[in-house]
Order: structure tokens, then C-alpha cells, then sequence
């Protein structure tokens, strides 16, 4: 699986958009990159994942790069219930393991 | 109210005993994982289970042991040579095959003095 680098940690003002910003230098044609975020204390909670083309669902919207090394979840309204770790994984998609780094710690700010 | 159930959430063990947690889900997942977290880290994972009766090991197996004797249940059990067992615990389970995710439980907090 490749490594993934992101920054340790960000602030964003309530209401404002997120955006997280993962590099994946190393990925290779087939890995999917997944975004997971873990509130203090709970499990991860899964978000979005994308291969190649840009995604959008109800929680956030995933950009991808067209030489795939760097990607950027965008939670388009924060709100303080989106104060977490955001966790993005590049991940071969056949049933494996998910290596999960440091995160980004996002603080969202009234 | 499907999901996956952990238990119970916090866990208490003295030095030397065997402890086992618990993770059920009716999500009718093929595939089960055990990750460990600690403090300001990411996950590792334990042992994972593609399949009843069958499982393999992941990056820290050593101390662990597990089975996978029904679809929905997946014990860990931490044994007595787990050198460092104080950590929180988190079970996961998914379905098998391409873009498929993980869900994950509420997890369990073991300390062990």
C-alpha cells in the first residue's frame, strides 16, 4: 500500500469549507485512495473513496489529481461536529488491511 | 439496527491474565478485522478474517489469538504475552471484493496494571 503524507493538523472557521490535503506520491494505477475520520474516543467512521475520477456524497467531495499522487477532501459547510482526525489511506481495493497514518486533526472554529 | 456491537467498552485486567473482547456484526459481512490504537497514533492491524473458519495475521499478531467460528462474531483475545496489552481496541467487518469499505465499532479501552 502506498504511504501517505498529510499535514498534522488544521483549523477552519464554521461554515467555511475544508480542505484536507493528502499526498500519495507513490500510488500505483490500482489503489483506491480512502478518507476515514475518527472523533475522539470512537471508531473511524468512513467517508468517501475515489480511483481516478473526482466523487461527491452527502458528507464531502473527494479531488484527485490527474497523475493521482495528491488528493483533497472537501467538506464543503464545517460544522463543530466535524472537529476529528481525517484519515486518508491509499489502499490496494482487494480485501486488505487499511494503514492508517497520523491523520490531519481538523479543528473546526466558531 | 444494523451494525457492529462492541463489548463492553471499557476493560480492566491485572498483569498475566488472558482477557477477551468481544465484536459482533448483522451487516452479513464476509470480512472481519481487530485493529489496536494507541495514544496519538494511527491504527495497526491485529489479525483480520476473510471468511468463517479461516483468518490470517496482520502487522502485530504477536500475543493475540483469534477465531472465526460464526459469520458475525470475531473474538480477540489478548493473551498474557502481549507485552504492552493497554490500548484501545477496535473491530471492524466489511464485505469481500472490489471498492468496498470498513465499517467500524465504537471500540473497547482495555488497561491492564
Amino acid at each position: 500500500d502506498a504511504k501517505t503524507t498529510q499535514p498534522p493538523s488544521m483549523d477552519c472557521a464554521e461554515g467555511r469549507a475544508a480542505n484536507l490535503p493528502c499526498n500519495h506520491s507513490t500510488i500505483s494505477g490500482n489503489e483506491y485512495v480512502y478518507w476515514y475520520r475518527q472523533i475522539h474516543s470512537q471508531g473511524p467512521q468512513y467517508i468517501i473513496h475515489g480511483l481516478k475520477n473526482n466523487e461527491t456524497n452527502e458528507m464531502a467531495s473527494l479531488i484527485i489529481t490527474e497523475d493521482r499522487k495528491s488528493s483533497t477532501l472537501i467538506l464543503p459547510h464545517a460544522t463543530l461536529r466535524d472537529t476529528a482526525v481525517y484519515y486518508c489511506i491509499a489502499r490496494y481495493n482487494q480485501g486488505g488491511k487499511l494503514i492508517f497514518g497520523q491523520g490531519t486533526e481538523l479543528s473546526v472554529k466558531p | 439496527d444494523g451494525g457492529i456491537t462492541q463489548s463492553p467498552k471499557y476493560l480492566f485486567r491485572k498483569e498475566g491474565q488472558n482477557v477477551t473482547l468481544s465484536c459482533e456484526q448483522n451487516l452479513n459481512h464476509d470480512a472481519m478485522y481487530w485493529y489496536r490504537q494507541d495514544p496519538g497514533q494511527g491504527l495497526r492491524l491485529i489479525y483480520y478474517s476473510q471468511i468463517v473458519n479461516d483468518f490470517q495475521k496482520g502487522d502485530i499478531a504477536e500475543g493475540y489469538s483469534v477465531s472465526r467460528e460464526k459469520k458475525e462474531s470475531f473474538p480477540l483475545t489478548v493473551t498474557s504475552a502481549q507485552k504492552n496489552p493497554t490500548a484501545f481496541y477496535l473491530c471492524a467487518s466489511s464485505l469481500t471484493g472490489d471498492s468496498y469499505e470498513q465499517y467500524f465499532g465504537p471500540g473497547t479501552r482495555l488497561t491492564v496494571t
